[in-house]
C-alpha cells in the first residue's frame, strides 16, 4: 500500500527554536493535512492544504503543499513546550470524504 | 459540544480471547472510521462508515476483525479470536461526510494488549 515517509524521525530542539519537518511519498495526493497527536489521545488537525503550491499558516505553524504533490513540509516556529508530541502528515487522494493515509510520525521533545 | 467519546480507554486481554470496543461519534456526523495504530506508527484505517452503510473495509482483516453500525450512529468494533499482533490503539473518527465538513476528529482511542 501506500506509505508516506516523514523526517526526521525524532527531533529534540531547545524552546524559542524553530522547526522543520517533512513528508513525502511515493504517489500523488491532492489533499495534505498535518496532524498532532499528544500521549493518550487522538490525533488533531493542525493544517489542512488542498493545491500544490499552496502555504498555509495556522499561528506558528506553516505547511506547504509541494509541487509535485508528492511531498509537504511544516514549520514551527519559536516553539514552545506545549508543542511536544508527535507530528503527522497525512494525505488523501481527492479532497472530501476519504480515508487518510498516515505518514510515520515525528516526535518532537522540547529539552528544558 | 461533545468530542468522538470511545471505550473502553484500555483492554488486556490473552490471545485467541474476543474483544469489542465501543465508539460514540460527534452528533450529527455521518461519517464514521475505525483506524489501528500500531506503536511507533501512524495510524491505518480499518474501516469506515457513511452512515450505517460500509464505504471502505479493504484493509479490515475480515477473518477476525467486523464492525458494525446499526442505527447509523454509534459502532462496535470487534476482534475474535485476538492475535499478539493485535496490540495497538484502535481509534475512531468522525466527520460530518457532506460538503458541510469533511474534517475528520478523533476520539482518545483504546489501547488493546494481546498477551
Amino acid at each position: 500500500g501506500q506509505q508516506l515517509n516523514q523526517s526526521p524521525q525524532s527531533m529534540f530542539i531547545q524552546e524559542g527554536e524553530d522547526v522543520s519537518m517533512n513528508c513525502t511519498s511515493s504517489s500523488i495526493f491532492n489533499t495534505w493535512l498535518w496532524y498532532k497527536q499528544e500521549p493518550g489521545e487522538g490525533p488533531v488537525l493542525l493544517i489542512a492544504l488542498y493545491k500544490a503550491g499552496e502555504l498555509t499558516s495556522n499561528g506558528r505553524l506553516t505547511a506547504q503543499f509541494g509541487i509535485t504533490r508528492k511531498d509537504s513540509f511544516l514549520n514551527i516556529s519559536a516553539s514552545i513546550p506545549s508543542d511536544v508530541g508527535i507530528y503527522f502528515c497525512a494525505g488523501q487522494l481527492n479532497f472530501g470524504n476519504e480515508k487518510l493515509t498516515f505518514g510515520t510520525g515525528t516526535r518532537l521533545t522540547i529539552i528544558p | 459540544e461533545a468530542g468522538v467519546a470511545q471505550s473502553p480507554r484500555y483492554k488486556i486481554i490473552e490471545k485467541r480471547q474476543s474483544v469489542a470496543f465501543w465508539c460514540n461519534p460527534i452528533s450529527g456526523h455521518a461519517t464514521l472510521y475505525w483506524y489501528q495504530q500500531i506503536l511507533g506508527q501512524g495510524p491505518k484505517l480499518l474501516i469506515q462508515f457513511q452512515n450505517n452503510g460500509v464505504v471502505d473495509d479493504s484493509q479490515l482483516p475480515k477473518d477476525r476483525f467486523s464492525a458494525e453500525r446499526l442505527k447509523g450512529v454509534d459502532s462496535t468494533l470487534k476482534i475474535q479470536p485476538a492475535k499478539l499482533e493485535d496490540s495497538a490503539v484502535y481509534l475512531c473518527a468522525s466527520s460530518l461526510g457532506s460538503t458541510a465538513g469533511w474534517t475528520q476528529y478523533f476520539g482518545p482511542g483504546t489501547r488493546l494488549l494481546v498477551l
